[in-house]
């Protein structure tokens, strides 16, 4: 069964430095989402991207956050200057359609910032 | 506003008996997802039910909506020490994202 890749599965990094989280879509899938979620608590939505752009960001998703399709199979999110509250697993997801199907999530990659 | 939240928060009961998980939202919706998470794992789909159904079924999982109520309720049969983990509700809020619930802990006891 096709599934959401992402690399690395755990990365500690120092306070202020960047991160690039990546993720492999399904394979004929459109939509593609970040989520997030620390320790403990819900899983947040921080944005959704289709058509090479920004469909929906939440306030969570400021400017130190940003997306990327760099090619036609991955799908990045960018940590510019992390923060120590940014530590929490970061899930890529991806749906064949607008809504009316189902997100794909993948395992997610654990962010540590120390 | 709170888009989804499940109750109750953490459920313990023993392998064989039936688990019931109820989630609750504010806005109106098209569709809703139930996923469970497996302690520090990803999410795993389990149903999508849309606001037009009113009740899905797959294998041991029973998924039932009402749009009046503003109400979805997941039941699994049977349970098993494998069911052990956290159920999640998700609901569409807004064109592009679905917003999840607080979770509820399921421990299935051997």
């Amino acid at each position: 069964e096709p599934e959401v890749t992402q690399t690395p599965s755990h990365q500690v990094t120092q306070m202020g430095q960047e991160v690039i989280l990546r993720c492999v879509p399904i394979s004929n899938h459109l939509y593609f989402y970040w989520y997030r979620q620390i320790l403990g608590q819900k899983v947040e939505f921080l944005v959704s991207f289709y058509n090479n752009e920004i469909s929906e960001k939440s306030e969570i998703f400021d400017d130190q956050f940003s997306v990327e399709r760099p090619d036609g199979s991955n799908f990045t999110l960018k940590i510019r200057s992390t923060k120590l509250e940014d530590s929490a697993m970061y899930f890529c997801a991806s749906s064949s359609e607008l809504l009316g199907n189902t997100i794909y999530f993948g395992e997610g990659s654990w962010l540590t910032v120390v | 506003s709170q888009q989804g939240e499940e109750d109750p928060q953490a459920l313990s009961i023993q392998e064989g008996e039936n688990a019931t998980m109820n989630c609750s939202y504010k806005t109106s919706i098209n569709n809703l997802q139930w996923y469970r998470q497996n302690s520090g794992r990803g999410l795993v789909h389990l149903i999508l039910i849309r606001s037009n159904e009113r009740e899905k079924h797959s294998g041991r999982l029973r998924v039932t909506l009402d749009t009046s109520k503003k109400s979805s309720s997941l039941l699994i049969t049977a349970s098993r020490a494998a069911d052990t983990a956290s159920y999640f509700c998700a609901t569409d809020a807004g064109t592009y994202k679905y917003i999840f619930g607080t979770g509820t802990r399921l421990k299935v006891l051997a």
